[in-house]
């Protein structure tokens, strides 16, 4: 099965300041990749997808992340933190092999310093 | 729109005890799926339903059973509960005919604690 790496099990950042959240991922010929986002107690939220349309992916609440092959990366950045970003966030990525269903990383906690 | 909704919301069981647990969705989507999140780990598919009538097992499919009830509800049974079954469950759906594309979308989840 295909695999993600999320870089970093915890991000703290201060209010206002720029965040950067690193997923690698597996090879693969066409990866279908995905950001969701966690909020305390919450379900999960999509934040944006990569379907190959375009390598840079805007999503909702002014994240966006950047598909770059020769790196296998798809990492997620918003330019100016907001407490309300403070969550759990997964990359995530369909599992392939024939086996329907997602694979996700192990998640990064973004804490938001006041 | 309620979009995903899951019963019950927390639930607690004694070691051996059996429940199901609910999931049902009004977004006529074809696929659904049940998972499991464990501190740490992420979200670890346990069963999947591709279509109404079909079921296959996930990564993690020991010690569940499920049934697609038809295309809005798919259920997941713990027949003999153990304490390694405490986590958080949540079931997800999606529509099935953009393939890899589609984007699924999550239910609110069950706390389960297996005393």
């Amino acid at each position: 099965a295909q695999s993600v790496t999320q870089l970093d099990s915890h991000v703290s950042v201060s209010e206002g300041t720029p965040v950067l959240l690193r997923c690698n991922y597996s090879s693969s010929y066409s990866p279908s990749l995905f950001w969701y986002v966690q909020h305390p107690n919450k379900g999960l939220q999509l934040l944006l997808k990569y379907t190959s349309a375009a390598t840079l992916v805007k999503g909702i609440n002014g994240f966006e992340a950047e598909f770059k092959k020769s790196e296998t990366s798809f990492h997620l950045t918003k330019p100016s933190a907001h407490m309300s970003d403070a969550a759990e966030y997964f990359c995530v990525r369909y599992s392939g092999g024939g086996a329907d269903g997602l694979t996700f990383g192990k998640g990064t906690h973004l804490i938001i310093q006041p | 729109n309620a979009g995903v909704t899951q019963t019950p919301k927390f639930q607690v069981l004694k070691t051996g005890q059996s429940m199901t647990l609910q999931c049902a969705q009004d977004m006529n989507h074809n696929s659904m799926y049940w998972y499991r999140q464990d501190p740490g780990m992420g979200l670890r598919l346990i069963y999947y339903s591709a279509s109404e009538g079909t079921t296959d097992k996930g990564e993690v499919p020991n010690g569940y059973n499920v049934s697609r009830l038809n295309k809005r509800e798919f259920s997941l049974r713990l027949e003999s509960a153990a304490p390694s079954q405490t986590s958080v469950y949540f079931c997800a759906s999606r529509d099935g005919l953009a393939g890899v594309t589609d984007t699924q979308y999550f239910g609110p989840g069950t706390r389960l604690t297996v005393l």
